[in-house]
């Protein structure tokens, strides 16, 4: 069973930084491509970022509002995922899902972790 | 950039009705592309359809996926208590992009 599980999330000022983190199972995490999806209060989903496998060159893609602040990495021989947010801003509220990335679609999203900015 | 118009906003139906929900791309979309997502509150984002057409694993064949070029429907054929929830289509032309989501609740 695929098994993705989040956290690191919690509250930080405008302007700092958090990292999250997303532990895989159930499944060849070293030749999966990830994801981050986020879903703010009350809102719809947005995509936030992509990592390939490294036999696919490890190179990601970021969604517009959060390059060159957010930085998505992987460590495949712990099966975790991790995505660093810097220069955070009270609109990257937002609960944040890591997902295994298929192809064009969202194959599998953990439960997410709340991340909270606000001073 | 491709944009993605859910349509209704709400759709209010009872048990044992056809859901109709309308995805609506501002350019033409792969097919190969399209995929449909259920979220019940609190919970995850589910993976209902992929493809436009294919349902994912564990899906029950109530939910159905069609259309191609710039419009695609999610059906339900006859609703289950279960089936209310919000519901997004997504589509992959370059970055991925979600829809704004239909709401389907009880009538």
């Amino acid at each position: 069973e695929v098994q993705l599980v989040e956290s690191g999330g919690g509250l930080v000022k405008p302007g700092g930084s958090l990292r999250l983190s997303c532990a895989a199972s159930g499944f060849t995490f070293s030749n999966a491509w990830m994801s981050w999806v986020r879903q703010a209060p009350g809102k719809g989903l947005e995509w936030v970022g992509r990592i390939k496998s490294k036999t696919d060159g490890g190179t990601t893609d970021y969604a517009a509002p959060v390059k060159g602040r957010f930085t998505i990495s992987r460590d495949d021989s712990k099966n975790t995922l991790y995505l660093e947010m810097n220069s955070l801003k009270t609109e990257d509220t937002a609960v944040y899902y890591c997902t295994w990335y298929k192809g064009g679609y969202f194959d599998s999203w953990g439960q997410g972790t709340l991340v909270t900015v606000s001073s | 950039e491709i944009v993605l118009t859910q349509s209704p906003g709400t759709l209010s139906l009872s048990p044992g009705e056809r859901a109709t929900l309308s995805c609506r791309a501002s350019q033409s979309v792969s097919s190969t592309y399209l995929a449909w997502y259920q979220q019940k509150p609190g919970l995850a984002p589910r993976l209902l359809i992929y493809g436009a057409s294919s349902r994912a694993t564990g899906i029950p064949d109530r939910f159905s996926g069609s259309g191609s070029g710039t419009d695609f429907t999610l059906t339900i054929s006859r609703l289950e208590p279960e089936d209310f929830a919000v519901y997004y289509c997504q589509q992959f032309g370059g970055s991925p992009l979600f829809g704004q989501g239909t709401k389907l609740e009880i009538k």
